[in-house]
């Protein structure tokens, strides 16, 4: 069975950094032909796709959000973790990490979300 | 950058048809995927490449793509249906792209 559980903290600081993690199971992202990839959504509003790591490491990043993302992966974990610098009350929002097929850019599975609110 | 356009709300009487659509530019060109997301849970893909549904999804529900517009469609609509709708695809140059999303509501 495969599982994504994101995690992350609660509650952080404007100009803080945010670091999420995606454990996962089921799969491994160094054999497997998978991607993992971070989304998030704003309460109310729509799914905005952050950042993708594949098997073989290769990184995609939001155009309009690529210099405060940094994501990477720990196949002896199965963890994939995303870095975003200079948080500001607009980040506020649930994030998610997900699986995709490499390939097929189809999110099959999804973690359950991790609410992230950004306040002084 | 590619955008993707969707209703903000479609309404469908139980029992019915909805129809939810993506718009986009050639978008008929992309392999489209929706997901359904109910209120505080995670997205759940319903349909990926356009037209084919993962395992435990209704057959009621079906996708079709072509030109500029995408659809998903929903049979015999329930009340569990009722959720938010997204589109989405893969761009060369945006990377992922997902639609504003649709509020389903069955009446």
């Amino acid at each position: 069975q495969v599982t994504l559980k994101d995690s992350g903290p609660a509650l952080v600081k404007p100009t803080q950094t945010l670091t999420l993690t995606c454990a996962f199971s089921g799969f491994s992202l160094s054999t497997s032909r998978m991607s993992v990839s971070w989304i998030r959504q704003p309460p109310g509003k729509a799914l905005e796709w952050l950042a993708r790591v594949d098997w073989d490491d290769d990184k995609f990043y939001s155009t309009s959000l690529k210099t405060r993302l940094t994501i990477s992966k720990d196949t002896s974990e199965n963890q994939v973790v995303l870095t975003m610098t200079n948080m500001d009350p607009v980040d506020t929002a649930t994030y998610y990490c997900a699986r995709s097929p490499v390939g097929s850019s189809a999110f099959d599975i999804w973690g359950q979300g991790t609410m992230v609110t950004v306040s002084s | 950058s590619y955008e993707l356009t969707q209703p903000l709300s479609v309404s469908v009487a139980l029992g019915q048809t909805a129809r939810i659509t993506c718009g986009g530019n050639n978008v008929g060109s992309k392999n489209v995927h929706w997901y359904q997301q109910k209120p505080g849970q995670a997205p759940v893909l319903v349909i990926y490449r356009d037209t084919n549904r993962p395992s435990g999804i209704p057959e009621r529900f079906s996708g079709s793509n072509s030109g500029n517009t995408a659809t998903l469609t929903i049979n015999r609509a329930q009340a569990g249906d009722e959720a938010d709708y997204y589109c989405q695809v893969w761009d060369s140059s945006t990377a992922v792209v997902f639609g504003g999303g649709t509020k389903l509501t069955v009446l």
